[in-house]
């Protein structure tokens, strides 16, 4: 089970901080993304993570220079931290695992969403 | 980055009916595409994924094709909890990047 929180109303030029707490699965075991939704619109990949987070971190051109993507894997959480929001930033923004086949990747397991909303 | 395009954006359709949604790479992605549908208020689900292979628990009456720049999602007797959307995704890098969404809807 996956579960983002800690979205809400945040003026633009704020920051947020976004929590996914894993349960029932290896954790450490997988890596992570971060993908959001804004309204009425199609998804968007925002970040990436390895199991463990010296191998490698991805992001978005939108959200380069802005946000981090980071874990915890001792509490068994995924963080996306969000600087310098923009109103283009106002989504729903889901944590998501990633499954390997043999061949290649994809999300298997998705949380519930937080809604963050940029505006003054 | 890799664009991936679907089209039609939307269809409609009739209980039992067979639809297909297209999805093209701007590149050569060998098979890393997945499938994934998406009702209203709810987190994606991950249904299709090396382009042809079914993730567990999904119905066979979805299946997928393709390989290099060319890919389809075919639901054959359509089902009325199968009224979603649809995305596909590549997975040939780490810079994922999912197709704008197909809108399946009731006729």
């Amino acid at each position: 089970q996956l579960v983002e929180s800690g979205g809400g109303l945040v003026k633009p030029g704020g920051s947020l901080r976004l929590s996914c707490a894993a349960s029932g699965f290896s954790f450490s075991s997988y890596s992570m993304n971060w993908v959001r939704q804004a309204p009425g619109k199609g998804l968007e990949w925002v970040a990436s993570i390895s199991s463990y987070s010296l191998d490698y971190v991805y992001y978005g051109e939108s959200v380069k220079g802005r946000f981090t993507i980071s874990r915890d894997n001792a509490k068994n959480s995924l963080y996306l931290q969000m600087n310098s929001l923009r109103a283009e930033d106002t989504a729903v923004y889901y944590c998501a695992r990633v499954f390997c086949s043999s061949i290649s990747c994809g999300f298997d397991y998705w949380g519930q969403g937080t809604l963050v909303t940029v505006s003054s | 980055d890799i664009q991936m395009t679907q089209s039609p954006s939307s269809l409609s359709a009739s209980v039992g009916d067979r639809v297909s949604i297209t999805c093209r790479a701007s590149q050569s992605i060998s098979n890393n595409l997945n499938w994934y549908q998406q009702k209203p208020g709810k987190a994606p689900k991950l249904l299709i994924y090396d382009a042809s292979s079914l993730q567990s628990g999904v119905p066979p009456r979805f299946s997928g094709s393709g390989s290099g720049t060319d890919f389809s999602l075919s639901i054959s007797n359509l089902q009325p909890e199968d009224f979603a959307t649809y995305y596909c995704q590549q997975s040939y890098n780490n810079l994922w990047t999912f197709g704008q969404g197909t809108k399946v809807e009731i006729k």
